[in-house]
Formats: C-alpha cells, structure tokens, sequence
C-alpha cells in the first residue's frame, strides 16, 4: 500500500471547519483514498473515500487534488465529538485477498469550545 | 443496523494464562480482520479471514492463532499470556460483494480490552 504523510495534530474551533491534509505522493493509479478516524479507545470509524473525484456525505467532504498526491477531509462544523485521531489511508479498491489496512500515524483533531 | 460484536469488552489474566476473543461480523461479511492497538500506539494488523478461511497474516505472535467458524464468526486465541500482551484487541469485517464504491471499507467493533497482569 502506497504511504502517507499526515501532521501528527491539529487544533480546530468548535463550530469552523476543519481540514486535515494527507500526502500521499507515491499513490497508483488503481489505489483509493480512505479516511477512518478513532475517537479514543473506541474502535476506528469509516468516513469516507474516493479515488479522483471530490466525495461528500453526512460526515465530511473529501478533496482530491488532480494530480492525485495529496487530500483533504474537511469537516464543516466541527463540534467537540469530532476530537479523534484520523486516519488517511490508500489502497487498491480490488486487493484480492490482502485488504488489510496499514495504519499510519494519523492526525490526532483537538477541537477547541 | 447491526454492527460489529465482540466479547468480551474487558479481560483480565495473568501472565501464561489463555484468553479467547470472539467476534460476529456483519452479517453476509465476508471478510474478518483482527487488530491490536497497544496504549498510545496505531492499530496493528494481525490476521484476516475470508470466506473462512486464513486470507492474509500480519504481526502475529506465534502464541496467538484464530480461525472463522462456519457461521462466520472468528475468535483469536492467545496463550502463554505476557504483560505486552495487555491491548485493545479490534475485530473488523467488510464485504467484497458490495458495489465496487464500497468495497473493503471495514466496519470495527467496540474492541476487547486485555489486560495482562
């Protein structure tokens, strides 16, 4: 799976938008993008992905630049639960057997009252 | 909708004693994966199954097996516990036979918290 580089944390306003950046430089052409997010001790959560379109849906919108190296989730209005550790993650839509996902370090989202 | 389940939420052995995880994916996933998350760390793959059947191995100790059950439940047996063994252990199951858009996207349980004394 193609490798990713995120900030390792962020700090948001209750209520503004939030926008967590992922670098994923070295993605193939076959390879999604695929953000989970883990609020602490509880177990990961899908949000969203998508391959070179920009995707929207109740949780977030995702950003995927043109040349298909870099993302951005956004929350809109963030709110206090959004406090979580999220993940950026690629890999190919049709991975046979291997569809485990590799875990990076993720961005850990504070979101500030 | 129903989610992931896994039991039990909290457990407590010594050290060299055994442990048994259950998980009951989705129903019609087919696919299961474990996960183990030490304190402060990212998850960590362990082993996957598909269709029942052993599908992909990550960093799993050799003291630790699982399998798939016919009714597709999994359960990840550790033995000859040790305190390093003391983790959030997640289960996840997906489905190949959703349309191609949401294919591999892993729905996580509540996880299993270990703790090794």
């Amino acid at each position: 799976d193609a490798k990713t580089t995120q900030p390792p944390s962020m700090d948001c306003a209750e209520g503004r938008a939030a926008n967590l950046p992922c670098n994923h430089s070295t993605i193939s052409g076959n390879e999604y993008v695929y953000w989970y997010r883990q609020i602490h001790s509880q177990g990961p959560q899908y949000i969203i992905h998508g391959l070179k379109n920009n995707e929207t849906n109740e949780m977030a919108s995702l950003i995927i630049t043109e040349d298909r190296k870099s993302s951005t989730l956004i929350l809109p209005h963030a709110t206090l639960r959004d406090t979580a550790v999220y993940y950026c993650i690629v890999r190919p839509l049709n991975a046979g057997n291997n569809r485990k996902l590799i875990w990076g370090l993720g961005t850990s989202l504070g979101v500030n009252p | 909708a129903a989610g992931v389940i896994q039991s039990p939420r909290h457990l407590i052995k010594e050290k060299r004693e055994t442990a048994t995880l259950k998980c009951y994916p989705i129903p019609r996933h087919d696919t299961v994966y474990w996960y183990q998350q030490g304190p402060g760390q990212d998850p960590q793959f362990l082993i996957s199954f598909y269709e029942k059947m052993q599908s992909d191995k990550g960093s799993i100790p050799d003291r630790f097996s699982a399998q798939q059950f016919s009714d597709y439940h999994s359960e990840l047996n550790m033995s000859s516990l040790e305190l390093g063994d003391s983790a959030l252990y997640f289960c996840a199951s997906s489905s190949t036979r959703r349309s191609s858009s949401g294919a591999n996207v892993l729905t996580f349980g509540a996880g299993s918290r270990l703790t090794v004394l």
